[in-house]
């Protein structure tokens, strides 16, 4: 099985922040890479796929980076429809998914 | 819009057996392009990946729940159709239905969780 983990579990941080969320597989997974973000009651919305693809429709101040075991997500400037919880999730063998981030007010 | 919508009984009895079924609305399960997917959230937890299917009925389980679960699909109702037996507490969960696109890899097409319907409670109680 491949393990995902993220970190920080939890993140504060103000609107206009940089922020960013690190994701590691237990083994090399190339770019087979997902985030997520999802918001209370809500169902996860795909962000960045394939590592750094961006979504259709979702902002470009989301990107993703990285490839093998080492990978990022990064907001470049906060905003408060952004305060949520951020999965990433490998597809290189069958799915797993990381333990999540939230990011909260500051 | 493209629409999933889960159904089924949001009770369910220990040692029993889950059944969802998932809609799909403003597309084709028969596309040859997508995979099917059922994914779940205990409460406060995370997602986990429960299993795939494809229209012609090739699955992909969690080792975790292979010998518990069954997806199948029904073409004819644009629905696929998600079975969990002997259910305990720790299956309660909001169970997610979802469309899988794909990207080109060397060994083949790799699949990812593109869009996801609203979820569906499930409680697992006496």
């Amino acid at each position: 099985d491949i393990q995902m983990t993220q970190s920080p579990s939890t993140l504060s941080a103000s609107v206009g922040d940089r922020v960013t969320i690190t994701c590691r597989a237990s083994q090399s997974i190339s770019t087979w890479l997902a985030w997520y973000q999802q918001k209370p009651g809500k169902a996860p919305k795909l962000l960045i796929y394939k590592a750094s693809s961006l979504e259709s429709g979702v902002p470009s101040r989301f990107s993703g980076s990285g490839s093998g075991t080492e990978f990022t997500l990064t907001i470049t400037s906060l905003q408060p429809d952004d305060f949520a919880t951020y999965y990433c999730q490998q597809y290189n063998t069958y799915w797993t998914f990381g333990q999540g981030t939230k990011v909260e007010i500051k | 819009q493209l629409q999933l919508q889960a159904s089924g009984p949001g009770l369910v009895k220990p040692s029993e057996t889950l059944s969802l079924t998932c809609t799909v609305s403003d597309g084709s399960i028969s596309s040859e392009t997508y995979y099917w997917g059922w994914v779940r959230q205990p409460p406060g937890k995370g997602l986990e990946w429960i299993g795939s299917i494809y229209y012609s009925g090739t699955t992909h389980y969690n080792p975790s729940l292979k010998s518990r679960v069954t997806l199948s699909v029904d073409t004819s109702k644009n629905q696929f159709t998600l079975q969990l037996t002997s259910v305990t507490a720790a299956d309660t969960a909001v169970y997610y239905c979802a469309r899988l696109n794909y990207n080109w890899g060397q060994v083949g097409a790799m699949y990812y969780f593109e869009y996801w319907g609203q979820g569906k409670v499930v409680a697992v109680s006496s």
